[in-house]
């Protein structure tokens, strides 16, 4: 699985948009990007994923960039809630194999009133 | 709430005592993943099931550490002659299908005094 770079941490306005970059110009052609957060002392919350396309839920935006070396989480409306530490993973989906996460340090995020 | 369930939430022991964790995955959810994560750090892989089949082991598993899932359902991780460094946040997560999206549990905080 590709290594990924994240800051370690980052501040963001309660009710605007959070933008939580990530790193990973070694990613393959069949690795995703998934997002998870955890939010403190609570186990890890999936949020969102994505191989090419640019992906939205309920939750989250994913930007991936055309060459796929480095994407984007948007929490459009940050909350208090949303304070977490969020974690950038990139692999490739398979039915056999390595099933593992490798989660790296993630980006600390917190959302001021 | 994810679904998945894990008991006890907190446990405190002497070094030198077992102890056993208990994993209740999402009924339908075929792939189960423990998890073990100390203060400041992602969470590390440990081992992985596929239905009954523990398919990987972490080299962090030592043989003080066995887990086991009897009929594909819950699960439980043991920990004989606990030592200090054992003290941690033990996850559980489960998941179906190629995909990688894992649902965690909200963990066992264990501390060995």
């Amino acid at each position: 699985d590709a290594k990924t770079t994240q800051p370690p941490s980052m501040d963001c306005a309660e009710g605007r948009a959070a933008n939580l970059p990530c790193n990973h110009s070694t990613i393959s052609g069949n690795e995703y990007v998934y997002w998870y957060r955890q939010i403190h002392s609570q186990g890890p919350q999936y949020i969102i994923h994505g191989l090419k396309n640019n992906e939205t839920n309920e939750m989250a935006s994913l930007i991936i960039t055309e060459d796929r070396k480095s994407s984007t989480l948007i929490l459009p409306h940050a909350t208090l809630r949303d304070t977490a530490v969020y974690y950038c993973i990139v692999r490739v989906e398979r039915d056999t194999g390595r099933r593992a996460l490798t989660f790296g340090s993630g980006t600390r995020l917190q959302v001021q009133p | 709430d994810t679904g998945v369930s894990q008991n006890p939430r907190h446990k405190i022991t002497k070094r030198g005592q077992n102890v056993t964790f208990r994993c209740d995955p999402i009924s339908e959810h075929n792939r189960l993943y423990w998890y073990r994560q100390t203060l400041g750090q992602g969470p590390e892989f440990l081992t992985y099931f596929q239905n009954e089949a523990q398919l990987e082991k972490s080299r962090l598993l030592s043989d003080r550490f066995s887990a086991e899932r009897p009929k594909g359902s819950f699960s439980t991780l043991e920990i004989q002659r606990t030592e200090q460094g054992d003290s941690a946040m033990y996850l559980c997560a489960t998941g179906q299908g190629a995909s990688d999206t894992q649902y965690f549990g909200p963990g066992t905080r264990l501390t060995v005094l």
